[in-house]
């Protein structure tokens, strides 16, 4: 059963172009989203966040949209560059607890110079 | 990522053998949390820690898991008598808070590099 989930296995982006990685849930009472980014053989390395009572942040080149309706969020890099190239993870939690993320099984960028 | 400390990257046992897995939070953290990933899953929650104590630990398997974070020390994971189906990656993380309170970014968690156990 997962409750998070990205659809996309891996992704394939230009240089300079838009990356836009998704993410689907199944909660509702999910209230607080987050992107990990994870290269290999690293641990996952924290990117933006948002809370359910917001539909945009923005922190740089990245920018994450929720849409409650839809039990969607995405994740906008502009412009990719190909240090971005990585496993990109989406993962969400209960009650703004950190304790039991539930994460999706990622979704690989290449960002192609 | 090098902020959180975990040792050794890589370690081998055969079937029946005891591992440990260290991991020491970033300075100023007192709230430390095991995950697993298996091969093709994602990263699934085991324990949460603080200091001398084990909050939640219902992501555990109830026999041959254990998990401390004493006083003074690392926190550790303990796999007794394990099985080849342990095999796979194991991150600690840590952070200053324990929630992530209404405001975004506020204390997210801070991985390791991962364990990653290997049972011949």
């Amino acid at each position: 059963d997962q409750q998070v989930k990205q659809n996309s296995p891996s992704l394939s982006v230009q240089e300079g172009r838009i990356s836009i990685l998704n993410c689907d849930y199944t909660n509702s009472m999910f209230d607080y989203f987050l992107w990990y980014k994870k290269y290999p053989a690293e641990g996952p390395t924290f990117l933006i966040s948002i809370s359910s009572i917001k539909d945009k942040n923005e922190d740089g080149r990245f920018t994450v949209f929720l849409n409650k309706s839809a039990k969607h969020l995405s994740l906008h890099i502009v412009p990719s560059q190909p240090g971005d190239s990585a496993v990109y993870f989406c993962a969400a939690s209960l009650g703004g607890n950190n304790r039991k993320l539930i994460w999706g099984l990622g979704t690989s960028l290449a960002v192609n110079p | 990522n090098a902020g959180v400390m975990q040792n050794p990257r890589h370690l081998v046992r055969r079937r029946g053998q005891e591992a440990r897995l260290r991991c020491s939070p970033m300075k100023g953290h007192s709230h430390v949390y095991w995950y697993r990933q298996l091969p093709e899953e994602g990263l699934k929650f085991m324990v949460y820690l603080q200091k001398e104590n084990i909050i939640d630990e219902s992501g555990m398997p109830k026999e041959r898991f254990s998990a401390e974070f004493p006083k003074e020390g690392p926190s550790i994971l303990r796999i007794q008598q394990v099985v080849r189906g342990d095999s796979a990656a194991y991150f600690c993380a840590s952070s200053r808070l324990p929630g992530q309170g209404p405001s975004d970014n506020n204390s997210p968690l801070h991985f390791g590099n991962g364990t990653r156990l290997t049972v011949t």
